[in-house]
């Protein structure tokens, strides 16, 4: 059972465009982390949140977590070429934080 | 500093074969993963370990298996490969604690014929 469903699927977008990416879930996470995948390669982290209602800014990206802890958003502004990739929200469920949900994915093309 | 390495990158079995993959870290990380990834699925966790020794299933366990024998080696294999085993494999590390980052090796793309 996947618990945590990303939206949309796939987008592609021109170059200064702005984005969103959806993280949704049912369940309740301790901490939800944001990783960029390019391909060919492992997926990197861009982020972790662990506060419900938290806001944290990585230059163009901007990601928040639920005041629940059931959802968060990744919003790039201004897209570029360089932002193309897989992005995949993972959470550590609050019963269970050996291991990461990860979601199923947001593949994003930025053409220039 | 290597990070996290897998071997091999890529790989042809045909049904009923077996291999073994392997995944190194040099990070001295407590916690190791296999995950495999297929289009639409996003990662999804094949067996974990959080520490030398010990190892535990994730949310698809069936028809592989793991061993832990050093801290910085994680082995996963296949005993009998079978078509729904083709996938790109990942391995991850990381140090224990709540919200601690997963560092990601390569990738192992196996096809099973």
């Amino acid at each position: 059972t996947q618990l945590l469903e990303q939206s949309p699927q796939f987008l592609s977008i021109q170059e200064g465009e702005n984005l969103t990416v959806y993280c949704n879930s049912s369940s309740v996470f301790s901490s939800l982390q944001w990783y960029r995948q390019e391909p060919g390669e492992g997926p990197v982290l861009l982020v972790t949140v662990v506060t419900g209602g938290e806001v944290k800014k990585l230059k163009r990206l901007t990601f928040q977590f639920g005041d629940a802890r059931k959802d968060s958003s990744l919003h790039i502004t201004a897209a570029q070429p360089g932002d193309t990739g897989l992005y995949l929200c993972a959470g550590a469920e609050a019963r269970d934080t050996d291991k990461l949900i990860f979601g199923t994915g947001t593949r994003l093309q930025v053409f220039p | 500093n290597a990070g996290v390495t897998q071997t091999p990158k890529f790989r042809v079995l045909k049904t009923g074969q077996s291999m073994t993959l392997l995944c190194a870290q040099d990070m001295n990380h407590e916690y190791m993963y296999w995950y495999r990834q297929d289009p639409g699925m996003g990662l999804r966790l094949i067996h974990y370990s959080v520490g030398e020794g010990t190892t535990a299933k994730g949310e698809v366990p069936d028809g592989y298996n793991v061993s832990r024998l050093k801290k910085q080696n994680f082995l996963l294999g296949l005993e009998s490969a079978a078509p729904s085993q083709t996938s790109v494999y990942f391995c991850a590390s990381s140090f224990r604690g709540l919200a601690a980052t997963q560092y990601f090796g390569p990738g192992t793309r196996l096809t099973v014929l």
